[in-house]
């Protein structure tokens, strides 16, 4: 089956520092979709792309669908305390069913 | 609107008890679709249904059954519980299966099997 590769797989940064993480597929995604999931909660959809080369930003969350189409990247800028939790990433293929990588633990020391 | 509402929160059941997780929406959606998550392994697909009356399997189906006789409900069903089935359950829903469609999950359901 199609697999996704998310790094890294946890990440302890200060407050105010800026986040990268990416995800790269063996196979070609139509759609890429990255989440947030709280403790507790389930996830939340962030940002979606939905063509290759794809820039968009809500906030101060930056992501990219890659010209391959078999990657894709998060950043959140000016990281805050109400940024940890963790992120996945989420790739549609032609069978319409997501697949999801195995996430990215953020914590923030304020 | 409740969104994607599960029930239970928390369950702990003893190896070979049955179970029915509850999945229930408001927003008229057409698919349905759980996940169980495990640490380490981001959310893999058990089953979904595009409509009611219509059900598929996904990644990781073996040992559960679902079914969808109405849109609004899509239960999740343990028939034997194994401790491999120990993990956190969601439930999403999303308007149709379309590319650009959004899925809206639901808060999970912990499930312990010893």
């Amino acid at each position: 089956g199609q697999q996704l590769n998310q790094s890294p797989q946890s990440m302890f940064i200060q407050e105010g520092e800026d986040v990268s993480m990416n995800c790269t597929s063996s196979s070609i995604f139509n759609t890429w979709l990255w989440y947030k999931q709280d403790p507790g909660e389930g996830p939340v959809l962030l940002i979606a792309l939905y063509k290759a080369g794809e820039l968009t930003s809500n906030g101060r969350l930056t992501a990219q669908f890659g010209i391959t189409r078999k990657d894709s990247f998060l950043n959140i800028s000016a990281s805050i305390p109400s940024d940890v939790g963790i992120y996945f990433c989420a790739g549609r293929g032609g069978a319409q069913k997501l697949v999801f990588g195995q996430g990215t633990r953020l914590t923030i020391n304020p | 609107n409740a969104g994607v509402t599960q029930t239970p929160k928390f369950q702990v059941l003893k190896t070979g008890q049955s179970m029915t997780l509850q999945c229930a929406q408001d927003m008229n959606h057409e698919y349905m679709s759980w996940y169980r998550q495990d640490p380490g392994m981001g959310l893999r697909l058990i089953h979904y249904s595009v409509g009611a009356g219509i059900t598929d399997q996904g990644e990781v189906p073996n040992g559960y059954n679902v079914s969808r006789s109405t849109t609004e409900d899509f239960p999740l069903r343990l028939l034997s519980a194994a401790p491999s089935q120990t993990s956190v359950y969601f439930c999403a829903s999303s308007y149709s299966s379309g590319l650009t469609d959004t899925q809206y999950f639901g808060p999970g359901t912990r499930l312990t099997v010893l």
